[in-house]
């Protein structure tokens, strides 16, 4: 079946230190990768997605996510964290032959400290 | 333009009582998505409106949840008969349909449902 794992439930980074989060997937068939964030009160907002092609791919904030097939990892990073990035991701998994509906990690919470 | 909004914000029920959680999705988009997100459970799909196509129910937990589109627009999700356990939040989501690869998702703020 078809799962996504997010090992880190929490994460606390210092503000303008490097973030990475991890993301694994288990899926028979070529993934569709997604990041979503999702601030407090506020809906979910996609980060950056991956089809094919280049594995690195750029999103908004200033967010990056690389494809490994080789490890089913889709790990977001960013090099410098602000105040603001706090909030809870999730990463995704789109089924295309099952209506392109999602499967998504538990989530990862990112605290930032000053 | 307007994003996708879902109605109520938040729904406080007791239990055993039937509720109807409303989703408009945004102008043109053919696809509509229903997701839950509970504490201990993460995000999980419950149900896919595509087109005039059959719904895809397969993530709906029980024969006490049902939703309907209506027109190919508005969507309503509506719990029978509400547990302590249906307390999550709800949110809808639609997009276009894609060609190539899955169509980006656009999400609601989400229902926060409470039973009591």
């Amino acid at each position: 079946a078809q799962s996504v794992t997010q090992p880190d439930i929490h994460i606390t980074v210092s503000e303008g230190a490097s973030l990475e989060l991890r993301c694994n997937y288990s899926y028979g068939a070529t993934p569709y990768l997604f990041w979503y964030v999702q601030s407090p009160g506020q809906g979910l907002q996609l980060l950056l997605k991956y089809f094919s092609g280049d594995t690195l791919v750029q999103g908004i904030k200033g967010f990056e996510a690389e494809f490994k097939r080789s490890q089913s990892s889709f790990n977001l990073r960013k090099p410098s964290v602000h105040w603001s990035d706090a909030a809870e991701y999730f990463c995704a998994v789109g089924l295309m032959e099952y209506g392109n509906k999602l499967v998504f990690g538990a989530g990862t919470i990112l605290r930032v400290k000053s | 333009g307007a994003g996708v909004s879902q109605s109520p914000s938040n729904k406080v029920t007791e239990k055993g009582k039937d509720v109807e959680l409303r989703c408009d999705p945004i102008s043109g988009h053919t696809a509509l998505y229903w997701y839950r997100q509970s504490l201990g459970q993460g995000l999980e799909f419950l149900i896919y409106f595509q087109g005039n196509s059959a719904p895809d129910k397969s993530g709906l937990p029980s024969d006490r949840f049902s939703a309907e589109r209506t027109g190919g627009s508005v969507s309503t999700l509506t719990i029978q008969r509400t547990q302590q356990e249906d307390s999550a939040v709800y949110l809808c989501a639609s997009s276009l349909e894609s060609a190539s690869g899955p169509p980006r998702q656009y999400f609601g703020p989400g229902t926060r449902l409470t039973v009591l």
